[in-house]
């Protein structure tokens, strides 16, 4: 029962384009969202967070779209950069609870 | 400011034993969660420990405890290992005060049942 989706396994993108990856949702007690970033060997590594009161968040060259009545939400990169290659995550969580339920993750590559 | 710590790095156990993972959070952080990731999925959540107690646990049964130090540093302990418990572990720290879901991980530690 995946309640976080990451359709898309893998992704490429050209240096300086615009990367978008996407993920559903099913639970609609989350309320909070957030992106993580991981490279080999590496733990995860926070991106950005999203509260389910807004509908954007940006953060220089990363931007997080919510939208609650789909559920659904994506992650904006631009321009992609060659260091923007690595696995990423889709989280989220709900009110009260601890636990960040994870996506199973996009694989970035960024081509010169 | 040293991160998420977490020791060892890799290891590698026969079925039926039992094992203890450990992890120093980031400094300024109250709260640990453990995280076990298999290979080609997201990390799975475990448990959390906040104030030396167990707050929630995840879907994984009891031969996964752990405890958590005054130190707010925490040990995970799998008994009775099976081959299916080999994967990556996760810690990740937070401030339970401060922004509890934005969570901080170690490297991890890569177990292997064999």
């Amino acid at each position: 029962d995946q309640q976080v989706k990451q359709n898309s396994p893998s992704l490429s993108v050209q240096e300086g384009r615009i990367s978008i990856l996407n993920c559903d949702y099913t639970n609609s007690m989350f309320d909070y969202f957030l992106w993580y970033k991981k490279y080999p060997a590496e733990g995860p590594t926070f991106l950005i967070s999203i509260s389910s009161i807004k509908d954007k968040n940006e953060d220089g060259r990363f931007t997080v779209f919510l939208n609650k009545s789909a559920k659904h939400l994506s992650l904006h990169i631009v321009p992609s950069q060659p260091g923007d290659s690595a696995v990423y995550f889709c989280a989220a969580s709900a009110a009260g609870d601890d636990k960040i339920i994870f996506g199973k993750g996009t694989r970035l590559h960024i081509l010169p | 400011d040293a991160g998420v710590t977490q020791s060892p790095t890799h290891l590698i156990k026969t079925r039926g034993q039992q094992v203890t993972l450990r992890c120093s959070p980031k400094s300024g952080h109250d709260t640990v969660s453990w995280y076990q990731q298999a290979l080609g999925q997201g990390p799975q959540f475990i448990f959390q420990y906040y104030e030396e107690e167990e707050r929630q646990r995840g879907n994984f049964p009891d031969r996964f405890s752990g405890h958590q130090f005054p130190n707010y540093s925490s040990e995970l302990n799998v008994n009775a290992l099976l081959l299916g418990d080999s994967a990556l572990y996760l810690c990740a720290s937070s401030s339970y005060v401060g922004r509890p879901y934005e969570q901080y991980f170690g490297p991890g530690t890569r177990l292997t049942v064999t």
